[in-house]
């Protein structure tokens, strides 16, 4: 089965600072997605960035990139030019791209403190 | 706004009770799923429904029980409540039911307290 590892509970970062959050990941399966989701104290679940594992590049959002490593199995989120509205609880995630469903699996959080 | 409704935002119940869960998908969308997120556990995947017919079970509770309906909505039923089902459950949305970096829209959830 897949698990997805996030070590850090919680993290602190200035303002305007930059600051990567962790996660690794277990899987036998060659293909599949990979995301960073954001949960704002509304609870609203929102997909930050996503990554295919067929694809080396690294992707990109504005401020938000990842360093996807898929030997390691690894798949860290850095935020640059961190903003207050980044605060939130932050959740890696793991989808396969060969099983007959699509269900996510999910860390279990890294929540982030932006300091003014 | 996601385009997927959730209702009702709250609820509160006893011990022992039912209580159904609702949710109406993004239009378009013909797969729904179902997550639990409470403290103990996380974020977890329940079920999942394509087009009316389940398509993945998760680590869902054999008193729970869920259903997708020809105009694509779907119902969370939780029976036999425990303080245990307290959590925020969510309901998520997608065009398609497998492959594909296809998106999951997620609904604002409901929260539930078991008292």
């Amino acid at each position: 089965a897949q698990t997805v590892t996030q070590s850090q509970p919680e993290m602190s970062v200035q303002e305007a600072e930059t600051v990567t959050l962790s996660c690794t990941y277990d899987t036998s399966e060659s293909d599949y997605y990979l995301f960073w989701y954001k949960q704002p104290p509304s609870r609203q679940m929102i997909l930050v960035i996503r990554q295919e594992a067929y694809k080396q590049q690294n992707a990109t959002e504005n401020r938000f990139s990842v360093n996807f490593q898929k030997a390691a199995k690894s798949f860290s989120l850095k935020i640059s030019d961190s903003q207050l509205g980044d605060a939130a609880m932050y959740f890696c995630a793991y989808r396969s791209a060969v099983n007959r469903d699509d269900k996510i699996i999910f860390g279990k959080g890294t929540r982030l403190h932006i300091l003014p | 706004d996601s385009g997927v409704t959730q209702t009702p935002k709250h609820l509160i119940t006893a011990t022992g009770q039912r209580v159904t869960l609702r949710c109406s998908p993004r239009s378009g969308d013909l797969s729904v799923y179902w997550y639990q997120q409470s403290l103990d556990q996380g974020l977890q995947f329940l079920i999942q429904y394509y087009n009316g017919e389940e398509r993945a079970k998760g680590n869902i509770l054999e008193r729970f029980s869920a259903q997708q309906f020809p105009d694509l909505h779907s119902e969370l039923n939780l029976s036999s409540l425990e303080l245990g089902d307290s959590a925020l459950y969510f309901c998520a949305s997608s065009v398609a039911s497998s492959g594909g970096i296809y998106e999951q829209y997620f609904g604002p959830g409901t929260r539930l307290t078991v008292t």
